[in-house]
């Protein structure tokens, strides 16, 4: 079956880290591009960052570069995201996706975050 | 940073309609643009990509058109199924989202 699962979400005080994680099975998942997306409580998507399918590249958005990190192990088919300083408006649900160009047409179910003291 | 710009925030429908979703970029992105649908609960879905090509499973009503900056999602005779929020991503500098459309009753 192909999917995506994300794991690693809960209730974080501000300032400390998380660590998500996407298990990725049913396709070749090092031939892709992967993303790490937030949805806001409001309901806006947010793109947060990219890996190269070879793990050569990384990009992140401004409001998350140089605080998290993302990595990816092609041997085991997962994906993650290392969060540091984490702040309130960092609260929402995590997806991982899958890039086929440009576009995504796989999602995860994703993971809920909450940053609150 | 490339800002999507969706009208109108919410669209009050009822069955077997035609509705026409906007997106607009503040900058040319081309044909680089994909719409997706949410339902309460789930994961967005893609529908359209390349502006204007529908995705695998996707039915015939949906259809997507534009470039450059303006952009459409049409959705022909609309079904109870298609109640959702709506979104445009554009993919040619990164991505990013519109704020999107809810389709309602």
């Amino acid at each position: 079956q192909v999917q995506l699962v994300e794991s690693g979400g809960g209730v974080v005080q501000p300032g400390k880290s998380l660590r998500l994680s996407c298990a990725a099975s049913g396709f070749p998942f090092s031939s892709f591009d992967m993303h790490w997306l937030r949805q806001t409580p409001g309901g806006g998507l947010e793109w947060l960052s990219r890996i190269s399918f070879d793990e050569t590249t990384t990009h992140y958005s401004d409001s998350v570069e140089g605080r998290f990190s993302i990595s990816r192990d092609n041997s085991k088919n997962t994906l993650a995201l290392e969060m540091t300083s984490l702040r309130v408006e960092d609260t929402g649900i995590y997806y991982c996706a899958r890039d086929v160009g440009g576009e995504t047409n796989l999602w995860g179910q994703g993971t809920l975050v909450t940053v609150s003291s | 940073e490339v800002v999507m710009t969706q009208s109108p925030a919410t669209l009050s429908v009822t069955p077997g309609q035609t509705v026409t979703l906007s997106c607009r970029a503040s900058q040319n992105v081309m044909a680089n643009l994909a719409w997706y649908q949410q339902k309460p609960g789930q994961s967005p879905r893609l529908l359209i990509y390349r502006a204007s090509t529908r995705a695998t499973g996707v039915p015939g009503r949906f259809s997507g058109s534009g470039s450059g900056t303006e952009f459409t999602l049409t959705i022909s005779s609309l079904e109870s199924e298609d109640f959702a929020v709506y979104f445009c991503q554009q993919y040619n500098n990164w991505w990013t989202f519109g704020q999107g459309t809810k389709v309602e009753v």
